[in-house]
């Protein structure tokens, strides 16, 4: 079972739409976790953390459930700016802080 | 500040040949890390070290190198290149502390022909 999944897309919103998306994760040690955005060919950046009591960022809102092991992102308002793979990345404490990202959920906005 | 910074960003080798990728970074982080990523097959992790002068395996080591012999630089060697990793190959680091999240190179597109 693989330690971070996703939901590969991919997600064509128009502009201005609400979009979620979902990541589960297995361990249940699982200490960290952040959503990365990935453009076409470039580096991941990170986007935000993701905190216990959920954080929101402008247009972008992380949730973290941890009873179901899963973390959310909502991005309102969408952007062709957007358009992007997002990446799940959770952390796991008895792991020496290695990084499990899930395979990305792509992200097109269209005008 | 530079960050973390990759070199090369683009090298095409025949196989069997070896060469070493530098990454280094400036911001005293401890922890750095060596990514490939592939179509489809999203990051997976080739070495890691924890500190100057540690190492230790990831998911995907075979046929890899690392060494850590000053804090700042983390190099990743291919000793005999072959078709398969063809790939683009990310450093990232990050400070010892909890929550701190990872940050990356701009990546090394590398292919063996």
């Amino acid at each position: 079972r693989k330690e971070v999944e996703q939901d590969p897309g991919p997600f064509n919103v128009p502009e201005g739409a609400t979009v979620a998306f979902n990541c589960t994760y297995s361990n249940s040690a699982s200490q960290s976790f952040f959503w990365y955005r990935q453009d076409c060919r470039k580096e991941p950046k990170l986007l935000m953390s993701v905190y216990s009591s959920g954080n929101e960022d402008g247009r972008f809102t992380a949730q973290l459930n941890r009873a179901s092991q899963y973390i959310s992102l909502l991005i309102r308002d969408s952007k062709l700016s957007d358009s992007a793979t997002y990446l799940c990345v959770v952390t796991t404490a008895n792991t020496g802080n290695q990084f499990y990202f899930g395979t990305g959920t792509s992200l097109t906005v269209i005008p | 500040n530079a960050g973390v910074t990759q070199t090369p960003k683009f090298r095409v080798l025949k196989t069997g040949q070896s060469m070493t990728l530098l990454c280094a970074q400036d911001m005293n982080h401890e922890y750095m890390y060596w990514y490939r990523q592939d179509p489809g097959m999203g990051l997976r992790l080739i070495h890691y070290s924890v500190g100057e002068g540690t190492t230790a395996k990831g998911e995907v080591p075979d046929g890899y190198n690392v060494s850590r012999l000053k804090k700042q630089n983390f190099l990743l060697g291919l000793e005999s290149a072959a078709p398969s990793q063809t790939s683009v190959y990310f450093c990232a680091s990050n400070r010892d502390r909890a929550g701190q999240p990872q940050h990356f190179g701009d990546g090394t597109r590398l292919s063996i022909l």
